[in-house]
């Protein structure tokens, strides 16, 4: 069965740089949330997308923003990169008609230098 | 934690024994699920709890929920070496669709 697929899996950039990560949901679910997760830490809301539109708001710094495309795919974009955001950062998906249960993604390891 | 506290925030146990896990939470909610994560991968969904249950079953797996108390426990009864991981709980709160994860629980089963 198709699961949650994360691009890329692992990513190195140094402080103040820009990243991108990538987020295709299981096909037909219409919500999709990013969690950060540092280590040893447990994972932290970020934003939720439903049918394309901004559901749910969590601890997402300023200089990150995100979007959920046309196609239901979904990027987190990370600017004024600072050594603090390297972490796990995972795109669960979801089909808000169904009993609750979120489908992770293996994730994205950002590093900062 | 964004939403509550698990503990204990270590187990360590024989292979056979019973691991229980608790976790609490501040808000009223929807319902509560438990995940699984082996390190640096992804989770893994194990059982959803809904407020109007008090407990269910899975497996090896024994979910309570006590809603007057905003807890919950997870018991994997016969535990494996390959039941260690971080075991998180996590709820959506009412009126919501996000879902806050506990700190978690991080299980180790030895052979």
């Amino acid at each position: 069965a198709a699961g949650v697929i994360q691009s890329p899996r692992h990513l190195i950039k140094e402080k103040r740089e820009t990243a991108t990560l990538k987020c295709y949901p299981i096909p037909r679910h219409d919500t999709v949330y990013w969690y950060q997760q540092g280590p040893g830490q447990d994972p932290q809301f970020l934003i939720s997308f439903y049918e394309k539109m901004q559901s749910d708001k969590g601890s997402i710094p300023d200089r990150f923003s995100a979007q959920q495309f046309s196609d239901y795919h979904s990027e987190l974009n990370m600017s004024s990169l600072e050594l603090g955001d390297s972490a796990l950062y995972f795109c669960a998906s979801r089909s808000r008609g169904d009993s609750g249960e979120l489908f992770f993604g293996e994730g994205s390891r950002l590093t900062v230098l | 934690s964004q939403q509550g506290e698990e503990d204990p925030q270590a187990l360590s146990i024989q292979e056979g024994e019973n691991a229980t896990m608790n976790c609490s939470y501040k808000t009223s909610i929807n319902n509560l699920q438990w995940y699984r994560q082996n390190s640096g991968r992804g989770l893994v969904h194990l059982i959803l709890i809904r407020s109007n249950e008090r407990e269910k079953h899975s497996g090896r797996l024994r979910v309570t929920l006590d809603t007057s108390k905003k807890s919950s426990s997870l018991l994997i009864t016969a535990s494996r070496a390959a039941d260690t991981a971080s075991y998180f709980c996590a709820t959506d709160a009412s009126g919501t669709y996000k879902y806050i994860f506990g700190t978690g629980t991080r299980l180790k089963v030895l052979a």
